[in-house]
């Protein structure tokens, strides 16, 4: 079975804790991707990564951090610098260079508490 | 800077009715415009997607309209059923990849 998966699916924090989203797929994709999702508004995007070992930051990229070590995974660690982190967080990856559809996985629910 | 913005944010449409959602965008190297359905709790799935060299393109009761000169492309939902209420987000996005999201729309469809 190919596809994304996104661990754990409800995460809670308390406030000055950092905690690492995990994203990993099995599609052979080289573009990964983190997005923020908050009710009533779009996607917006916090970081990606187009090949290994490098990734950009995208427009919300405060208070998170990422790696990429491995083509199969692209943790997000949510830092206390974060000043709302609480939010549904999604990770997406993208095959076939240049434009072309993203695959998501199944979102993490973050509550800080 | 939003570079793609959506409209209505929220439509209710009877059972067999049409929903339209539409988008414009402002970034002329957009060469790509999927459309993704979102349930609650999940992940976007891609719907359907369109490229600017066609104006139009249909997969069942799910067609894309597109208007390369007003920077503009909708999604209509023929024959609305309940089980089409969901999330909608048009997107767009140039060679390098990376998607420009709308804002989403929420789609109830009342039986």
């Amino acid at each position: 079975d190919g596809g994304i998966t996104q661990s754990p699916k409800y995460l809670f924090r308390k406030e000055g804790q950092n905690v690492t989203l995990s994203c990993e797929q099995n599609l052979n994709h080289d573009a990964m991707y983190w997005y923020r999702q908050d009710p009533g508004q779009g996607l917006r995007l916090i970081y990606y990564s187009q090949i290994v070992n490098d990734f950009q930051k995208g427009d919300i990229a405060e208070g998170y951090s990422v790696s990429r070590e491995k083509k199969e995974s692209f943790p997000l660690t949510v830092t206390s610098a974060q000043k709302n982190p609480t939010a549904f967080y999604l990770c997406a990856s993208q095959g076939g260079g240049g434009a072309s559809e993203q695959f998501f996985g199944p979102g993490t629910r973050l509550t800080v508490l | 800077q939003q570079q793609v913005k959506q409209s209505p944010q929220s439509l209710i449409v009877q059972k067999g009715g049409i929903s339209i959602i539409n988008c414009a965008y402002e970034n002329t190297a957009f060469d790509y415009f999927p459309w993704y359905q979102q349930f609650p709790g999940k992940g976007p799935a891609l719907l359907i997607a369109i490229r600017p060299d066609v104006s139009e393109k249909k997969e069942g009761r799910f067609t894309i309209s597109f208007n390369k000169s007003a920077k503009q492309f909708s999604l209509h939902i023929m024959d609305s059923q309940p089980g089409d209420s969901a999330t909608y987000f048009c997107a767009a996005s140039t060679n390098a990849g990376k998607s420009t999201f709308g804002d989403g729309t929420t789609l109830t469809v009342k039986p």
